[in-house]
């Protein structure tokens, strides 16, 4: 029940966009994203709780579609601090269980 | 606050030897998880408890693993005998009321584990 996230990598150079997918094969609860730099704890970025949802605070952004089983994350004008690994965490049912994808390494360039 | 608090932040041990891994979570939250990340399998879920008791412990590897919480203030993650394969950064995080806020789940600073 692991979420899928794609793609597993990408490379960006400064003030370019980015999109990361999550997806369920099942209808959704929440949707939670976090960033982990190198060597440090994941940090907790958003969690969007409806379908249609979309939530997002400086150039970061989300959505949550209308079935409730995907997710994507946006980055917009990319700065060096966002490089690092985006999980998404998903919760089916509310249990308080929440499941990470397998991450999505960000690099950003100057 | 001071966050989410782990130890040791760094193990070393031999295979075979028992390992405990401690985790002081933030006052007040009810949630209590235990992750291990490794880059092979990212970061999984071994176990959680709300307000002391554990409510799914279905990702806890084998029975070489055990976890308690004896308070609210204090949780434990054991492994006995431990393997080279459980070497990894394991991760402690806790949340309050079911995400009734922000959702957040705060995170410690992780206890990096190897077994040679």
């Amino acid at each position: 029940q692991q979420p899928v996230q794609s793609p597993q990598a990408v490379i960006l150079r400064e003030g370019e966009d980015a999109v990361i997918n999550c997806s369920s094969s099942k209808a959704l609860y929440s949707v939670h994203w976090y960033r982990q730099k190198h060597g440090e704890a994941p940090v907790f970025l958003m969690i969007l709780l409806k379908g249609g949802e979309q939530k997002g605070h400086d150039k970061i952004s989300a959505s949550f579609n209308e079935k409730k089983q995907q997710s994507s994350l946006y980055l917009t004008a990319s700065q060096l601090s966002y490089s690092g690994t985006y999980f998404c965490g998903t919760e089916i049912g509310d249990t308080g269980k929440l499941i990470f994808g397998q991450g999505t390494t960000l690099q950003v360039k100057p | 606050d001071a966050g989410v608090i782990q130890s040791p932040r760094h193990e070393v041990t031999e295979m075979g030897q028992e390992v405990t891994l401690r985790c002081k979570p933030i006052s007040g939250h009810d949630y209590l998880f235990w992750y291990r990340q490794t880059m092979m399998r990212g970061l999984e879920l071994l176990i959680y408890f709300n307000n002391n008791v554990p409510i799914d412990d279905s990702g806890m590897p084998e029975d070489r693993f055990s976890a308690k919480m004896p308070n609210a203030s204090f949780s434990t993650l054991k492994i006995q005998p431990s393997e080279p394969r459980d070497s990894a950064v394991y991760f402690c995080a806790s949340s309050f009321s079911r995400f009734a806020n922000t959702g957040e789940l705060f995170f410690g600073e992780g206890s990096r584990l190897t077994v040679l």
